[in-house]
């Protein structure tokens, strides 16, 4: 059973903080590794994408990937109180086009 | 920007009920989901479908049905609603290139 793993939180970060996400993936052929964002009764909202070793950043946002590790993260620069919400991490699973998702890790910024 | 929308947004039914949820897309993906999300359980993989007319088992089917007969449009069917189908339901789209996923805005559906 492919699993991605994530603490369920709440993550607590002083607005203006860096918020450091994080989740681990067990099927060592999955490729690519998503970040969905979640407000409290709507649907996930893709926030960035990773395929590659190393980072990626996209404004405030940064996912690193390590895939000796099987680990990914998402940091949010400068957090601001509208980043409150319930951060979701998946992984493509290898061979198919579907993905796997963590449950999520919920992140509250206070003013 | 990818547009996908659901049928209803709150859904009742009773024990027993046949119900359908349609999804429908306007950006010419080629793949369409459907999860349920429930607390503590996540987001987890009903039905999927790579084309028109083709479907694939995800991880908790037993209870749902689909049909896609048209490209943008796929629909999750519940043959006999149970009150353990009460969940949000989201519907997802993505091309065969990217695999990143767009969700639409989801039902919550209660069976009483």
């Amino acid at each position: 059973q492919k699993e991605v793993e994530q603490n369920s939180g709440p993550l607590s970060v002083p607005e203006g903080a860096i918020a450091s996400l994080n989740c681990t993936y067990s099927d060592r052929g999955s490729q690519s590794f998503f970040w969905y964002r979640q407000y409290s009764g709507k649907s996930p909202e893709l926030i960035m994408f990773i395929y590659s070793n190393g980072d990626k950043e996209d404004g405030r946002f940064t996912a690193q990937l390590n895939k000796a590790s099987q680990y990914v993260s998402l940091l949010i620069r400068d957090s601001q109180p509208s980043d409150s919400a319930t951060y979701l991490c998946a992984a493509l699973n290898s061979g198919y086009s579907t993905l796997t998702f963590g449950k999520g890790t919920m992140l509250l910024v206070s003013p | 920007d990818v547009k996908v929308t659901q049928s209803s947004r709150y859904l009742v039914k009773r024990t027993g009920e046949k119900v359908f949820l349609e999804c429908v897309q306007d950006m010419d993906h080629e793949n369409m989901f459907w999860y349920r999300q429930d607390p503590g359980l996540g987001l987890r993989l009903i039905y999927f479908s790579y084309d028109v007319k083709m479907k694939e088992k995800g991880d908790i089917p037993e209870g749902y049905s689909v049909s896609r007969e048209k490209k943008e449009r796929f629909s999750l069917i519940l043959e006999s609603a149970s009150t353990n189908q009460t969940s949000m339901y989201l519907c997802a789209t993505s091309t065969r290139t990217t695999d990143e996923q767009y969700f639409g805005p989801g039902t919550r559906l209660t069976v009483t």
